[in-house]
């Protein structure tokens, strides 16, 4: 069965310092990876998604990630965060049954970043 | 153009009380999911609907029910309501079919209180 394992609860950073919020992650095929936000009382967004070609996937507000298929990973970076970035992160792989690429999200349990003035 | 919407946003219900949650979906598209997200948890999905009908199903009890109409809407019911149902319910709209180049968007949730 898929999972999603984010090994890290809570992550701290300054703000201005560069990101890494890590993704391991377990599928037998070529898995289909998202990244997601979710700020307080809000729904998820979603920050950037892998389904095949180029291993470094570009999202949004600055975000990229690179899925390592050796390592099994998918692990989020970004350059310089903003207090605004201060959110629950969530990792998740898309199992289809069909060709549908996006029939059912497995989700990690999330990271919580928090940003330091 | 709307995105997905879910109603209510809060609602507070008693243990052995049954909850229906309603959800919208984005314009154009036809298939809806709901997740189950609980405090510190991420979301787990519960079940699909597609034409109608269910199309998977997550690791949830019969007491978890849904519905989906002509207009593409869907109902979530619960059904003899435990403490741990206490969580927020995401739902989730796609078109089915599209090979990956749409993704499902969530709409903000609706937060159930079990007391």
């Amino acid at each position: 069965a898929q999972s999603v394992t984010q090994p890290d609860i809570h992550i701290t950073v300054s703000e201005g310092a560069s990101l890494e919020l890590r993704c391991n992650y377990s599928y037998g095929a070529t898995p289909y990876l998202f990244w997601y936000v979710q700020s307080p009382g809000q729904g998820l967004q979603l920050l950037l998604k892998y389904f095949s070609g180029d291993t470094l996937v570009q999202g949004i507000k600055g975000f990229e990630a690179e899925f390592k298929r050796s390592q099994s990973s998918f692990n989020l970076r970004k350059p310089s965060v903003h207090w605004s970035d201060a959110a629950e992160y969530f990792c998740a792989v898309g199992e289809s049954l069909t060709m549908n690429r996006d029939d059912k999200i497995i989700f990690g349990k999330g990271t919580r970043l928090h940003i330091l003035p | 153009d709307a995105g997905v919407t879910q109603s209510p946003t809060h609602l507070i219900k008693t243990r052995g009380q049954q909850v229906t949650l309603r959800c919208s979906p984005k314009s154009g598209h036809d298939t809806v999911s709901w997740y189950q997200q609980a405090l510190g948890q991420g979301p787990q999905f519960i079940f699909q609907y597609y034409e109608e009908e269910e199309r998977q199903r997550g690791n949830f009890p019969d007491r978890f029910s849904g519905h989906q109409f002509p207009n593409y809407s869907s109902e979530l019911n619960v059904n003899a309501l435990l403490l741990g149902d206490s969580a927020l319910y995401l739902c989730a709209s796609i078109l089915l079919g599209t090979s990956g180049q749409e993704t499902q968007y969530f709409g903000p949730g609706t937060r159930l209180l079990v007391l």
